[in-house]
């Protein structure tokens, strides 16, 4: 079944604690992204990615780091978590951009909790 | 910078017509549509190019207004299953940017 799938779900850590979202795509896209989702302010995207070892910067990047070693996997990382970053955050991916290509398939989301 | 959605929420009775617009700011080349039911992740519902009308799933489409730079979003004789929150999206060099979301609601 083609997915997208985002590790944890749901957590609740405390300022300070290293953590990183772990998401993978079985589609074989080229293009995936991070989003968070926050009451009154939409989706902001945090970093995407065109391609392996490709990332840049989305609105909000501020506090998170990604990589993208592989295809499938592109985690976002937490340094140094803050209250500010409790949000819903959401993994995106797809083959591109474009007409064509442009069905970005989203993961489950990941609720996360700061204190 | 973030396209403007409105309005930001609207009702309406199953059977209704409406019309979402998605304005920007800056040229826009191609608009991305989504919907968002609550507790769910979005779901694709279509991308306009400049110029372009599309014709979607069910009775939902959408225009592209170049001289506005906006696009509108038409749900034509709605449904139950149209509810939910609707987001459109800009793209520029990669990026894809989307608007606050216009929650729609549809009673029967």
């Amino acid at each position: 079944e083609a997915q997208v799938t985002q590790n944890p779900r749901y957590l609740i850590t405390v300022t300070g604690k290293k953590l990183t979202v772990t998401c993978s795509q079985n589609m074989n896209h080229e293009y995936m992204s991070w989003y968070r989702q926050d009451p009154g302010l939409g989706l902001r995207q945090i970093y995407y990615s065109m391609n392996v070892e490709v990332t840049d910067k989305g609105d909000v990047p501020e506090g998170y780091k990604v990589s993208r070693k592989e295809k499938r996997n592109f985690p976002l990382i937490l340094e140094s978590p803050s209250p500010n970053q409790t949000s819903l955050y959401f993994c995106a991916s797809s083959f591109g951009l474009a007409l064509n290509t442009g069905e970005l398939f989203f993961g489950e989301g990941s609720r996360l909790t700061v204190l | 910078q973030q396209p403007v959605q409105s309005p930001q929420a609207v009702i309406l009775r199953e059977g209704e017509d409406a019309v979402i617009n998605c304005s920007s700011s800056k040229a826009l080349y191609s608009v991305h549509w989504y919907r968002q039911k609550h507790g769910e992740a979005p779901v694709f519902l279509m991308i306009l190019l400049k110029g372009g009308e599309q014709k979607g799933h069910d009775k939902i489409s959408a225009s592209f207004n170049e001289k506005k730079q906006q696009s509108s979003l038409y749900l034509t004789a709605s449904q139950l299953s149209y509810s939910g929150t609707y987001f459109c999206g800009t793209e520029g060099g990669g990026k894809l940017i989307f608007g606050q979301g216009t929650e729609l609601s549809v009673k029967p």
